[in-house]
C-alpha cells in the first residue's frame, strides 16, 4: 500500500532564506508526483508535476526534484518571502492497475517571517 | 475559464438533515473526484467518477452518495447528516485517469454539522 509522508510538519524561517521541504514515498513505481500549495482556508493550487521520466521541474522560485529509486522528492523555495507561507502537500497516484486516485501526504506548513 | 467551482462555499447543518453539494468544471476534463480534508486525517478521497455515466467508491464514502449529473457537474449528496461528517470538501477533476494527469481542484465547501 502506497504511503506519503511530508517531514517536518512545520517549518518557520526568515525571509530570505533558501528552504527545502521533503516528500517521501513507499512504493517508487509511481508515474508522477504532483506538488501542491493551500493557503488556510482555501482550496488547493497545483505547483508543479513532476513524470516519473523527469528528475526536476522548475516554476519560478520553486525546483521540485524526483528520485524514485529512493522514494523521495523535495519542493525548493528559493529566497522564501512572507507570501510563501502556506501548507505545501505533496501526491502521488496509486500503482498501475488501479484509477487515478491521489495519495497524499499530511503536509508541511511553512512560516515566512518578515 | 473558471477551472473547478462549488457551491455553497458554507454550510451548517443539524444532524439528521440533507444537503447536495454542487462542482462544476469547464475544463472538459473526463474524471472528477469528492474529497475530504480533516485536521490530521489529510485528504481522503470519498468518491470518484472516471468518466460520465461512472462513479466508484474511494476511501470514506460511507454516508455519501454521488451523481455524474454530465461531463461538467458531480454533486456530492449527504442524505442524514452526522457530526463525524463536519469537514471541508473539495472537488477536483482532471483530464483522465490514466498515469500523467494533473488534478485541479475546487475552492471548497466548509460544512458543519451540529
Amino acid at each position: 500500500k502506497q504511503e506519503v509522508t511530508q517531514i517536518p510538519a512545520a517549518l518557520s524561517v526568515p525571509e530570505g532564506e533558501n528552504l527545502v521541504l521533503n516528500c517521501s514515498f513507499t512504493d517508487s513505481a509511481i508515474y508522477n508526483l504532483q506538488w501542491f500549495r493551500q493557503d488556510p482556508g482555501k482550496g488547493l493550487t497545483s505547483l508543479l508535476l513532476i513524470q516519473s521520466s523527469q528528475r526536476e521541474q522548475t516554476s519560478g522560485r520553486l525546483n521540485a526534484s524526483l528520485d524514485k529509486s529512493s522514494g523521495r522528492s523535495t519542493l525548493y523555495i528559493a529566497a522564501s518571502q512572507p507570501g510563501d507561507s502556506a501548507t505545501y502537500l505533496c501526491a502521488v497516484p496509486p500503482p498501475p492497475g488501479n484509477t487515478g486516485k491521489l495519495i497524499f501526504g499530511q503536509g508541511t506548513t511553512l512560516q515566512v517571517k518578515p | 475559464n473558471a477551472g473547478v467551482t462549488q457551491t455553497p462555499k458554507f454550510q451548517v447543518l443539524k444532524t439528521g438533515q440533507s444537503m447536495t453539494l454542487q462542482c462544476a468544471q469547464d475544463m472538459n476534463h473526463n474524471s472528477m473526484y469528492w474529497y475530504r480534508q480533516d485536521p490530521g486525517m489529510g485528504l481522503r478521497l470519498i468518491y470518484y467518477s472516471a468518466s460520465e455515466g461512472t462513479t466508484d467508491k474511494g476511501e470514506v464514502p460511507n454516508g455519501y452518495n454521488v451523481s455524474r449529473l454530465n461531463k461538467r457537474e458531480f454533486s456530492l449528496r449527504l442524505e442524514s447528516a452526522a457530526p463525524s461528517q463536519t469537514s471541508v470538501y473539495f472537488c477536483a477533476s482532471s483530464e483522465a485517469t490514466l498515469a500523467s494527469y494533473e488534478q485541479y481542484f475546487g475552492p471548497g465547501t466548509r460544512l458543519t454539522v451540529t
